[in-house]
């Protein structure tokens, strides 16, 4: 089982749909969590963190974290053919006590938003 | 500086070669991470440092690879005999700690080092 899962895609939404991206993790002791953007070619940029269980929302998106089953989604409203890229998944795993851990990425979410 | 530099942006060597690619991390972050990323795929963890010592290097794939950060700023990764399946996106990471506190860990990308093995 890898670390941190996603569905590769891609997925397709029409513009101004919600895209709703999913992803999974192993390590049950992880507290932090994060989505990033990749646009072809470029690098990953943040665009949400997560730390509480529940849901975050910053604009047009919402992260939402359930410990318990171990689950971050992402959602993103009125999608716009500018949010088409990679979406990643990020989880802090091997974290002891308030120190250390590294970020493990699962393998992106291709977003396709057509116009 | 203001971001995260990473050189050379785009090296070619041919297999067996020895290389080298550079990191400078935003002026000020404790903690430099190393992912390798190849095509379609997320980023794949190598290596990360907090101050001058390696914290983790789990995921450094054999001993031709090794990363040093002396000074506790700039790093540079080092791959010796070369291979084929070397071939990929080296990315360069910082934060502000390693600290699970909210916000300083969270990981600023360059623009990261494509490499290519012949």
């Amino acid at each position: 089982q890898k670390e941190v899962e996603q569905n590769s895609g891609p997925l397709s939404v029409p513009e101004g749909a919600i895209a709703s991206l999913n992803c999974t993790y192993s390590d049950r002791v992880s507290q932090s969590f994060f989505w990033y953007r990749q646009y072809s070619g470029k690098s990953p940029e943040l665009i949400m963190s997560i730390y509480s269980n529940g849901d975050k929302e910053d604009g047009r998106f919402t992260a939402q974290l359930n410990k318990a089953s171990q689950y971050v989604s992402l959602l993103i409203r009125d999608s716009q053919p500018s949010d088409s890229a990679t979406y990643l998944c990020a989880v802090r795993s091997g974290v002891r006590g308030n120190q250390g851990g590294k970020l493990i990425f699962g393998q992106g979410t291709e977003l396709s938003v057509k116009p | 500086g203001a971001g995260v530099s990473q050189t050379p942006s785009n090296k070619v060597t041919e297999k067996g070669k020895y290389v080298e690619l550079r990191c400078d991390p935003i002026s000020g972050h404790t903690a430099l991470y190393w992912y390798r990323q190849s095509l379609g795929q997320g980023p794949e963890f190598l290596i990360y440092f907090q101050g001058t010592g390696a914290a983790d290097d789990s995921g450094l794939p054999n001993d031709r690879f090794f990363a040093v950060r002396p000074e506790g700023s700039v790093s540079t990764l080092k791959i010796q005999r070369t291979e084929r399946g070397d071939s990929a996106v080296y990315l360069c990471a910082s934060s502000l700690s390693r600290d699970s506190t909210p916000g300083a860990n969270v990981l600023t990308f360059g623009a990261g080092s494509r490499l290519t093995v012949l």
